[in-house]
C-alpha cells in the first residue's frame, strides 16, 4: 500500500516568496495532520482535518500561512509570504477514523529553506 | 494540558547493549493513549507502538519492548541488544480526548547512537 506521499522533498526559496507543500493520504484515511519540525520548537502539530473539514488550526503560526484540503485525497499548506524563521521539516500525516485513536502515519516530509 | 517529557537528549551504547528510553507524560484525561515512533537518519517517522490508558501490560516486539506504568505516568522503551541499525531519534507522544482527540502531543525525542 503506498504511504502518506509528500512533495516536494526539498524546496530552497527566497524570502516573500510564495510556499505551497502538498500531501497525499494514505487512502481510506479520515484524518489528515501538518507538522512542523525544528531543533528549536521539536514537532509542532499545525492543523489538522478530519473529513476534508478543518478541526484544529490552533498551531498555524501566524496568517501567512494556510491549509486546505479540497478532497480527501489532497490537501496542501501554503506559506505567503515565506520568511527565513519558516525554514523547517513540514510533514504530513494521516490515520483512520475509529474507537480508538489510530496511529499517524507520516510521509517523508518537505524540508524547507527559506534564504 | 497535555505534556510529554524524555528527559533523555541523547544516549550512546555500544552494540548489543541494552537500553532503555523513557517517557513520562501528564494529562488529566483517563482515557489516553501513548506513541511511540522512530526517525532514522533519512528523516522520516516511523510508527512503533500504540498503547491506551486501559491496557498496562508490557508488550514485547522482538528486541523491542515497552514498559508502560499509569502509577508513575510513564511508558518506557527498551531495546534488547541494541544494534547500529537502532540508532535514530526515538520520540514519545500522548494522545487524550481532552486534547483534541487525535492530535498527538510529542516529547522532544531521545537521540539514540548505537556504535560498534
Amino acid at each position: 500500500d503506498a504511504g502518506v506521499i509528500q512533495s516536494p522533498r526539498h524546496e530552497v526559496t527566497e524570502m516573500g516568496q510564495e510556499v505551497t507543500l502538498r500531501c497525499k493520504p494514505i487512502s481510506g484515511h479520515d484524518y489528515l495532520f501538518w507538522y512542523r519540525q525544528t531543533m528549536m520548537r521539536g514537532l509542532e502539530l499545525l492543523i489538522y482535518f478530519n473529513n476534508n473539514v478543518p478541526i484544529d488550526d490552533s498551531g498555524m503560526p501566524e496568517d501567512r500561512f494556510s491549509a486546505k484540503m479540497p478532497n480527501a485525497s489532497f490537501s496542501t499548506l501554503k506559506i505567503q509570504p515565506s520568511e527565513p524563521r519558516d525554514s523547517a521539516v513540514y510533514f504530513c500525516a494521516s490515520s483512520r477514523a475509529g474507537q480508538v485513536n489510530q496511529p499517524q502515519h507520516f510521509g517523508d516530509g518537505t524540508r524547507l529553506s527559506i534564504l | 494540558a497535555q505534556k510529554v517529557t524524555q528527559a533523555q537528549t541523547e544516549i550512546s551504547v555500544v552494540e548489543k547493549e541494552d537500553v532503555t528510553l523513557d517517557c513520562v507524560y501528564e494529562t488529566r484525561d483517563t482515557t489516553y493513549y501513548l506513541f511511540w515512533y522512530k526517525q532514522p537518519p533519512s528523516g522520516e517517522l516511523v510508527f512503533l507502538i500504540r498503547r491506551n490508558s486501559f491496557d498496562e501490560q508490557n508488550e514485547i516486539s522482538g528486541r523491542y519492548s515497552w514498559n508502560f506504568q499509569k502509577s508513575t505516568s510513564s511508558f518506557n522503551f527498551t531495546i534488547t541488544a541494541s544494534q547500529v541499525v537502532d540508532s535514530a531519534v526515538y520520540f514519545c507522544a500522548l494522545s487524550a480526548r481532552g486534547g483534541g482527540g487525535n492530535k498527538l502531543t510529542f516529547g522532544t525525542g531521545t537521540q539514540l547512537k548505537v556504535e560498534l
